[in-house]
């Protein structure tokens, strides 16, 4: 089993949708959560990182839940710049010896 | 701007010739990591330095080699390229470990032919 699972897709919505992608990890002792947005053919950025409490910015609100061990993104309004593979990421370890676990992402494509 | 710089962005080289990416930062991160990526896959962890300090993840082959001289630099060497090794490879630094946030460079794309 992977560490970090989500659907690849593709996601194919038109603008101004509302999108959502789920992310499930398989260990409890996870730490930290984020999503990452990678564009075709570039490097990984950050998007946010993903709280206990859920957290927004914008048009991008995302939820955890520890018990079901697992994290969404959602998007809200959805623009052609969206368009993008989004990772999950997660974090164990302790605090100085965390790395980065990645999911292979899910590919979303915005159409007019 | 400060930036994790890597060249060459595209690099071909030959089945079993030895090649070489670099990967430089102005962040003055203290730790910098490489990772491979394949198409539609994750990015895959290799090894990370913080600071001199060398660390190999299990899965690692041998063939993948590291070096880093500075804090601002940090190199990848692939000994004996197998046509499996073609892939993305993306270096990474972070002020510290168990950082929050990691910063990428723009990958260098390897070809083996």
């Amino acid at each position: 089993r992977k560490e970090v699972e989500q659907d690849p897709g593709p996601f194919n919505v038109p603008e101004g949708a509302t999108v959502a992608f789920n992310c499930t990890y398989s260990n409890s002792a996870s730490q930290s959560f984020f999503w990452y947005r990678q564009d075709c053919r570039k490097e990984p950025k950050l998007l946010m990182s993903v709280y206990s409490s859920g957290n927004e910015d914008g048009r991008f609100t995302a939820q955890l839940n520890r018990a079901s061990q697992y994290i969404s993104l959602l998007i809200r309004d959805s623009k052609l710049s969206d368009s993008a593979t989004y990772l999950c990421v997660v974090t164990y370890g302790s605090s100085n010896t965390g790395k980065l676990i990645f999911g292979q992402g899910t590919t979303l494509q915005v159409k007019p | 701007d400060a930036m994790v710089i890597q060249n060459p962005r595209y690099q071909v080289t030959q089945f079993g010739k030895p090649v070489t990416l670099s990967c430089s930062q102005t962040l003055n991160h203290n730790v910098m990591y490489w990772y491979q990526q394949k198409s539609s896959q994750a990015p895959k962890l290799l090894f990370h330095y913080y600071d001199k300090d060398f660390n190999n993840e299990a899965d690692t082959p041998d063939n993948f080699q590291s070096r880093r001289p500075n804090t601002s630099f940090c190199f990848l060497d692939i000994r004996s390229p197998g046509l499996g090794d073609a892939a993305m490879y993306l270096c990474a630094t972070s002020r510290d470990r168990g950082a929050r946030e990691q910063y990428f460079g723009p990958g260098t794309r390897l070809t083996v032919t």
